[in-house]
């Protein structure tokens, strides 16, 4: 079984509307909590990572929760735009620095 | 600076054949993994190496091998390939070994395509 579960696994939205993607994981001992995202054909590229303390991290529009003690992670897109379109991917690394990845959420934003 | 490089960017080859990726991290990484992508599976971990020593190693079969040089380049080998084995290979570099806060820069990946 997946130790890292990302939901939805795809979704639509219209632009300048906003959106939260969920991952649940049951990586232990846990390290860090990473968001990727990954346009179609290029590599992904990090949004935010977040150790066992911090509840909160933002970048521009993205901003990423962790709960540690129940093991969930979401990320929520503020006013979307078309350039959001990827897939967003959910990465737990544990204390051996083992990268346990999530499926990935495929986000289409439409005008 | 220059991100992580990967070449070639697509190849095509048949069953049996073997074929080598090769990437470049950014100059000062000195820890590079390598992934597979797929539809069906995602990204899963292949192997990490830092300073020419494989450091973690994914469930692959041993068909999949790497090796980092002493400049941190490295190369993946996947030997008597198989119609699975098409895939998007990543490569990504970090400053330090993967555990700890270190943002990890991915390549444009290699897209290998066995007929």
């Amino acid at each position: 079984k997946n130790q890292v579960e990302q939901s939805p696994q795809s979704l639509i939205i219209l632009e300048g509307k906003n959106c939260t993607l969920q991952c649940n994981y049951t990586v232990s001992p846990f390290s860090n909590l990473r968001w990727y995202k990954q346009d179609t054909g290029r590599g992904p590229v990090s949004l935010t990572i977040m150790t066992f303390s911090e509840n909160t991290k933002s970048n521009g529009r993205y901003t990423a929760t962790l709960d540690a003690d129940t093991k969930q992670s979401s990320l929520h897109i503020t006013a979307s735009q078309l350039s959001d379109s990827a897939s967003y991917i959910c990465v737990v690394i544990d204390s051996w620095g083992k990268f346990q990845f999530g499926a990935g959420t495929q986000v289409v934003v439409t005008p | 600076k220059a991100g992580v490089t990967q070449t070639p960017r697509y190849l095509i080859k048949t069953r049996g054949q073997q074929v080598t990726l090769s990437c470049s991290p950014i100059s000062g990484h000195r820890s590079v993994s390598w992934y597979q992508q797929t539809p069906g599976q995602g990204l899963q971990f292949l192997f990490e190496y830092f300073s020419e020593t494989q450091r973690n190693k994914g469930n692959f079969p041993g068909r999949f091998s790497g090796r980092q040089f002493s400049n941190s380049r490295s190369e993946m080998n996947v030997s008597t390939l198989e119609l699975g084995d098409s895939a998007l290979y990543l490569c990504a570099s970090s400053s330090r070994t993967s555990g700890g806060g270190e943002t990890q820069y991915f390549g444009p990946g290699t897209r290998l395509l066995v007929l």
